[in-house]
């Protein structure tokens, strides 16, 4: 079954530091997401990407975030320089239109020391 | 609303016993609603979505009835299993008809054997 990959599974960084989540979406899927997700608090909708660009943001995605499909088959995030409060898992999702089912990856685990 | 931070409301149900999971949301404009199920250490898994049109729909040992008057979505899950045990998040979308997600907290349901 086709699913949503994501790397690293668990990244530990310094405060400052760049960060780049990698994602393989599901490959016939046109439309991919970020979430993510504090310890033990609800998934949150970071930013939305369709026909190489972002198509919605929420207010978390701020200039320290950046999303980019550098081929045909990556999605990655980068965080610029890490904040403490940036420690989280990191969901990528993908789907093949805009309505339905959001396939999830197994996520990241970004933890700012 | 916001998070309810580390401490999730929590379900017990004895094995075998039916689950009812409920969800408040917060648009009335919203036409479309997800359940997702979380396990431990994974990303949200699709269970089942209602349309805005629809009071009732059912899957596979899934129910999910909408009550639009007050806001409000149950998830229902028949003969529950220890594999039912998990976190389940309703989500809505971010903006009027928008086509990403907010994320409820979430209800730990734990199976009692």
């Amino acid at each position: 079954e086709p699913e949503v990959t994501q790397t690293p599974s668990h990244q530990v960084t310094q405060m400052g530091q760049e960060v780049i989540l990698r994602c393989v979406p599901i490959s016939n899927h046109l439309y991919f997401y970020w979430y993510r997700q504090i310890l033990g608090q609800k998934v949150e909708f970071l930013v939305s990407f369709y026909n190489n660009e972002i198509s919605e943001k929420s207010e978390i995605f701020d200039d320290q975030f950046s999303v980019e499909r550098p081929d045909g088959s990556n999605f990655t995030l980068k965080i610029r320089s890490t904040k403490l409060e940036d420690s989280a898992m990191y969901f990528c999702a993908s789907r093949i239109q805009n309505t339905g089912e959001l396939f999830f990856g197994e996520g990241s685990r970004l933890t700012v020391l | 609303g916001e998070s309810v931070g580390l401490h999730l409301p929590t379900l017990s149900v004895q094995e075998g016993d039916n689950s009812i999971i409920n969800c408040a949301y917060s648009n009335s404009a919203s036409d479309y609603f997800i359940w997702y199920k979380q396990e431990s250490g994974k990303g949200p898994q699709f269970i089942i979505d209602i349309r805005s049109n629809m009071d009732k729909r059912q899957g596979q040992r899934v129910t999910v009835l909408l009550n639009k008057t007050v806001k409000h979505l149950s998830l229902q899950i028949a003969a529950t299993q220890p594999g039912d045990s998990a976190v389940y998040f309703c989500a809505e979308p971010l903006r009027n008809y928008g086509q990403n997600f907010v994320f409820g907290p979430g209800t730990r349901l734990s199976v009692l054997p």
